[in-house]
């Protein structure tokens, strides 16, 4: 079975904070590819990053970093020194290489950064 | 623009009725796929077209969903006889190709309001 699971439903920080969002995933492919999303209050899913199955190098973006690790089936997300406009539902998504290209979401976890 | 739109962003209807709901995807983009965002159910997939086909309806929650893309652009989600349970954000996304390792672009949505 194809399955994301994002334990943590929201999470509230005070700006400034870093902030760790959570994201497992199950497959049985061993080729496949995890993506994340951010959804803002206005709603349109904006793409953060990808990853393949063959690459575990952690990929660091300004203020945003990503941990996988595969031994733990695992692809963590980090907001360092967090701000308001960090504000939003993120979601993780599996894609895999026996699939059509349709992605599996995670239920998403609600971020509210707080000045 | 460039983006994938859709329309309308909202609609309100009574049960029963039918409703379509417009995606236009990035231009040249030869993948097209529909989600449904609810409450309990989170983002799910509905159905993708590779060109203006439709291998895979599977995804399709009843047979009162269809759906179809002509010209290789525009698609059009239709619901017939609308429930309350229909009521969700209904995202479409477009990709370069049906490829599971290519990013998707999403539009704004329609939120669709069943009474």
């Amino acid at each position: 079975a194809q399955k994301v699971t994002q334990a943590q439903t929201e999470i509230s920080v005070v700006e400034k904070e870093d902030v760790t969002l959570d994201c497992v995933y199950e497959t049985r492919d061993t080729t496949y590819y995890l993506f994340w999303y951010k959804q803002p209050p206005s709603g349109e899913l904006v793409f953060l990053i990808r990853r393949n199955s063959f690459d575990e190098q952690n990929e660091i973006s300004g203020r945003y970093s990503w941990n996988f690790q595969k031994s733990t089936s695992s692809f963590n997300f980090t907001i360092t020194a967090s701000q308001v406009v960090d504000s939003a539902v993120y979601f993780c998504a599996l894609n895999y290489g026996g699939s059509q290209g349709n992605l599996i979401f995670g239920k998403g976890t609600k971020l509210s950064v707080k000045p | 623009g460039a983006g994938v739109s859709q329309s309308p962003s909202n609609k309100v209807t009574e049960k029963g009725k039918d409703v379509e709901l417009r995606c236009d995807p990035i231009s040249g983009h030869t993948a097209l796929y529909w989600y449904r965002q609810s409450l309990g159910q989170g983002l799910e997939f509905l159905i993708y077209f590779q060109g203006n086909s439709a291998p895979d309806k599977s995804g399709l929650p009843s047979d009162r969903f269809s759906a179809e893309r002509t010209g290789g652009s525009v698609s059009t989600l239709t619901i017939q006889r609308t429930q309350q349970e229909d009521s969700a954000v209904y995202l479409c996304a477009s990709s370069s190709l049906l490829a599971p390792y290519n990013e998707q672009f999403f539009g704004p949505g329609t939120r669709l309001t069943v009474l």
